[in-house]
């Protein structure tokens, strides 16, 4: 099956600089990745997500970049304000007779006023 | 996601007792995925059902069961087999392959 590793699992980083969390996968043909924030005792929201005949995709300060080689795939957030406080996840899906989502571990990010 | 309702938001379960968790969507998808979410352990995938009437085990079935019986509802059973149930549980349901997949707001499971 599918195995998902996520990195750092947390990340404190100053108001305005960028953030980078990185996942990585195991099984080759998982072709959607989806990243998700999640508030303290909240549901998981999705932010952006990719598929694999992409490499990049990009939604205001937000991005994820894909590597189908190396089979990793980051989230990067630029001029991070407090509001982006929270745990992110990442995941893989392969969609060969089934559609089930593998989450990584999760990265709690910190934004330092 | 306002289509996606969880009941209730927090549970109390006794020593030996079974409980259900209500997970009802009225946004006409097809899938619908049951996870469990422990402190540091992201989300693992309990049950999940891709159409009416069936459903798959996931990584963590042991002492939950579900049915399936209409396209808007999925109900988790917390059986007195899971000696370890305490946790956050979160409902999810996806329109199509490759879609996203689209969260409940959680119930909380303690042990009394």
């Amino acid at each position: 099956g599918e195995n998902v590793e996520q990195h750092p699992s947390t990340l404190s980083v100053q108001e305005g600089d960028s953030a980078v969390i990185k996942c990585t996968y195991s099984d080759s043909a998982s072709n959607y990745f989806p990243w998700y924030k999640q508030e303290l005792g909240k549901r998981p929201q999705l932010i952006i997500d990719i598929r694999s005949n992409v490499g990049e995709k990009k939604d205001q300060r937000i991005a994820v970049t894909l590597n189908k080689t190396a089979k990793h795939f980051s989230l990067h957030i630029t001029e991070t304000q407090p509001e982006d406080s929270a745990v992110y996840f990442c995941a893989a899906c392969s969609n060969f007779g089934n559609e089930k989502l593998t989450f990584g571990t999760g990265t709690r990010l910190t934004i330092i006023p | 996601d306002g289509g996606i309702t969880q009941s209730p938001k927090y549970l109390f379960r006794k020593e030996g007792q079974n409980v259900t968790l209500s997970c009802e969507q009225n946004l006409n998808h097809d899938a619908m995925y049951w996870y469990r979410q422990d402190p540091g352990q992201g989300l693992r995938l309990i049950y999940y059902s891709q159409i009416v009437n069936d459903f798959q085990k996931g990584d963590i079935a042991e002492g939950y069961s579900v049915s399936r019986e209409k396209k808007e509802s999925f109900p988790l059973t917390v059986t007195s087999a899971q000696k370890n149930p305490t946790a956050f549980y979160l409902c999810a349901s996806q329109d199509t392959s490759n879609q996203p997949q689209h969260f409940g707001d959680g119930t909380r499971l303690s042990i009394l």
